[in-house]
């Protein structure tokens, strides 16, 4: 069993359009994280979050991308216009201090 | 980014043998290396991890080297089992960061076993 759950495993969206994928639920952990993995290519560090705010973003996360935790136990990736080429397995993570990262069981992204 | 290479796309074993999957880094401020498993449909399982102070790790079946001279590391798998095949991802990290743990990672090299 997975230690983060994520909500929905998969997504089709058109393109234009704005999708929220969710960490659900989390707590007592430090860090969390968005990572993605395109079909066929490597998983790639989107954003860390730590103590309610960003604490490092890759260039892939452009001002399309947000993340929050609007309730204090989710944990939420926004794309608000989204693109083609956002078509993805998007996971989150979480880890403690020190600890390595766990991830969630992913929600694939299809973009149309 | 080839910060983090696996050369090997895929392996094949037979079981009951020993599997080895190679990892090579380019970045010197790495010192924390991972590696996560995958099976299909399932987010990365954390395998197993050594910090660059150490240049072995092991737990139960698994094996981690590292060469840091060489800015490679191993994993080895013994006995492998047909439950082992699956994807296998090296990571690496620089710990010094301080928070966050951005891991970097391999391209992966699927492990097939073979009963």
């Amino acid at each position: 069993e997975p230690e983060v759950t994520q909500t929905p495993s998969h997504q089709v969206t058109q393109m234009g359009q704005e999708v929220i994928l969710r960490c659900v639920p989390i707590s007592n952990h430090l860090y969390f994280y968005w990572y993605r993995q395109i079909l066929g290519q490597k998983v790639e560090f989107l954003v860390s979050f730590y103590n309610n705010e960003i604490s490092e973003k890759s260039e892939i996360f452009d001002d399309q991308f947000s993340v929050e935790r609007p309730d204090g136990s989710n944990f939420t990736l926004k794309i608000r216009s989204t693109k083609l080429e956002d078509s993805a397995m998007y996971f989150c993570a979480r880890s403690g201090d020190g600890s390595p990262l766990h991830f969630g069981n992913g929600t694939r992204l299809t973009v149309t | 980014d080839q910060q983090v290479k696996q050369n090997s796309p895929s392996l094949s074993v037979q079981e009951g043998r020993i599997s080895i999957l190679n990892c090579d880094y380019t970045n010197s401020m790495f010192d924390y290396f991972l590696w996560y498993k995958k099976y299909p449909a399932e987010g990365p399982t954390f395998l197993i991890s050594i910090s660059s102070i150490k240049d072995k790790n092991e737990d139960g079946r698994f094996t981690v080297f590292l060469n840091k001279s060489a800015k490679h590391l191993s994993l080895h798998i013994v006995p492998s089992q047909p439950g082992d095949s699956a994807v296998y991802f090296c990571a690496a990290s620089d710990m010094i960061k301080a928070a966050g743990n951005k891991l970097t990672f391999g391209g992966g090299t699927r492990v097939l076993v073979k009963p």
